[in-house]
């Protein structure tokens, strides 16, 4: 079965602090994706990042980082001097292999940053 | 080139009314994707089609939810005799086809209220 793992349930933080987003999987699947959303609330659903599972390489976006780790199954994001704007919803999610026509979703993190 | 759209953006029915849910996927895309999106919870998948088929359905609920994609005009999300538990966002997505499912992109969502 293929799951993911958002253990934050929800994360408060001061402006301009760093702040990290853990996420966990599992899947038995060689090939596989692993994606990043952003929520914020107005509700839609922005695409952030995804990486192949043969791709360990970690990854850097303005403000933004991600860290794969296959021997740990892990694919945490980290927000560098946070800013109130990234108060989100954030979503580790999952494809490919045996459910590569769906997308699995983390529970999600609920980013809140303090002016 | 426009992305995935939906309507209604907002929808409000009586308890026992029925809900139509429309998703036009992106142009060139013949993959749609429905997920449901509860209160306080991640995304979670309900049905893929392609042109009038069906090919994993293995998230609807077994009654009053049924979804179509005909060959002319968008997908439909149908929810008979909905109750309040169908209060949630409704996401849909799409794909160029069916191997880059990991591909998808998401629509603004319909967010169902029901009273």
């Amino acid at each position: 079965a293929q799951k993911v793992t958002q253990a934050q349930t929800e994360i408060s933080v001061v402006e301009k602090e760093d702040v990290t987003l853990d996420c966990v999987y599992e899947t038995r699947d060689t090939t596989y994706y692993l994606f990043w959303y952003k929520q914020p609330p107005s509700g839609e659903l922005v695409f952030l990042i995804r990486r192949n599972s043969f791709d360990e390489q970690n990854e850097i976006s303005g403000r933004y980082s991600w860290n794969f780790q296959k021997s740990t199954s892990s694919f945490n994001f980290t927000i560098t001097a946070s800013q109130v704007v990234d108060s989100a919803v954030y979503f580790c999610a999952l494809s490919g292999g045996s459910s590569a026509s769906k997308i699995i979703f983390g529970s999600g993190t609920r980013l809140s940053i303090r002016p | 080139n426009a992305g995935v759209m939906q309507n209604p953006r907002h929808l409000v029915r009586r308890r026992g009314q029925e809900a139509r849910l429309r998703c036009s996927p992106m142009k060139g895309h013949s993959h749609v994707y429905w997920y449901r999106q509860l209160p306080e919870e991640g995304l979670k998948f309900m049905v893929y089609l392609q042109k009038e088929n069906i090919i994993d359905e293995s998230g609807m609920p077994k009654e009053r939810f049924s979804a179509e994609f005909p060959k002319e005009g968008p997908s439909i999300l149908r929810i008979q005799q909905v109750v309040r538990g169908d209060s949630a966002a409704y996401f849909c997505a799409s794909s160029p086809t069916g191997k880059m499912a990991y591909e998808q992109y998401f629509g603004p969502g319909t967010r169902l209220t029901v009273t």
